[in-house]
C-alpha cells in the first residue's frame, strides 16, 4: 500500500533548528515534495528532492534518502511566523502525488 | 507570471443543494489541474485530476463531478451535497508534463449543514 508517516506535532523555540522528518512507502518514487501550510491557507511549495542528498534554500533545507524511504526538512534560525504545517508529499507516477497527514510546528518564544 | 484563483472563498450551504466551485489560471497553457479536498487536521485527498479539455480523472468515487471547459478553468459540481461532503477544497495547477510541484489555489471552506 502507500503509506506517508509525519509527526503529528512538533514544538521548537524561537531562534532554534528543528527537522521533521517523513518515511514513505510508495509504489513508485518521482519525487519528493514539502509544502509549508499556514492555518486556514493553501499550502505553498518549499522544496523538491529527487536524488539523494541535500538541497538547501536559505533557512530550509531538504534531505531525501531514497534507499531508505526517508526525507527530513530542517528549518533554521526558527521565527514565529514558521508556525504552520508542514506536509511531505509522494508522487509515485506521472501526475498524483502522495500526501502524508503532516506535522503541526508550533514555535515558543 | 502566474495566478490561480479559486472562489468562493467560504461557502454555507445545505444539504440536498448543488453545488459549483470555480478555479482559473492565468500566465501559462495547458496547464495539470487538480481538485483537492482536506478535512480538518487530515492531509490532503485528490479527487479529480485533468491534462487537457474535457480530460478528467477521477480518483474516489463520490457525489461530486469536474468539468473542464476552457484550458484555464476547472469546475468542481454536486448535484447534490452531502454532510461528509463539508471540507476545504483546494484546486492546483502544475506545469504541462505533470512531474513539477504544484500550486494551489487559495481554497474554498465548504460547510454543509
Amino acid at each position: 500500500g502507500q503509506n506517508i508517516d509525519q509527526p503529528t506535532e512538533m514544538t521548537a523555540t524561537e531562534g532554534a533548528i528543528v527537522q521533521i522528518n517523513c518515511t514513505y512507502q510508495t509504489s513508485g518514487f518521482n519525487g519528493l515534495f514539502w509544502y509549508q501550510q499556514h492555518a486556514g491557507e493553501a499550502p505553498t511549495f518549499l522544496s523538491y528532492n529527487v536524488l539523494d542528498g541535500l538541497e538547501e534554500k536559505g533557512r530550509f533545507s531538504s534531505f531525501l534518502s531514497r534507499s531508505k524511504g526517508y526525507s527530513y526538512l530542517l528549518l533554521k534560525e526558527l521565527q514565529m511566523k514558521d508556525s504552520a504545517s508542514y506536509l511531505c508529499a509522494v508522487r509515485d507516477g506521472d501526475y498524483q502525488l502522495i500526501w502524508g497527514a503532516g506535522t503541526k510546528l508550533i514555535i515558543k518564544p | 507570471s502566474q495566478t490561480i484563483h479559486q472562489w468562493p472563498a467560504t461557502l454555507v450551504q445545505p444539504v440536498g443543494s448543488p453545488l459549483s466551485l470555480e478555479c482559473t489560471v492565468e500566465g501559462t497553457s495547458n496547464p495539470n489541474l487538480y481538485w483537492y479536498r482536506q478535512a480538518a487536521g487530515r492531509g490532503l485527498q485528490l479527487l479529480f485530476y485533468s491534462v487537457g479539455i474535457g480530460q478528467i480523472s477521477s480518483e474516489v468515487p463520490q457525489n461530486l463531478s469536474a468539468s473542464r471547459p476552457q484550458d484555464r478553468q476547472f469546475i468542481l459540481s454536486s448535484k447534490k451535497l452531502l454532510l461528509s461532503d463539508s471540507g476545504f477544497y483546494l484546486c492546483a495547477w502544475s506545469p504541462t508534463g505533470g512531474w513539477r510541484e504544484q500550486y494551489f489555489g487559495p481554497g474554498t471552506r465548504l460547510t454543509v449543514t
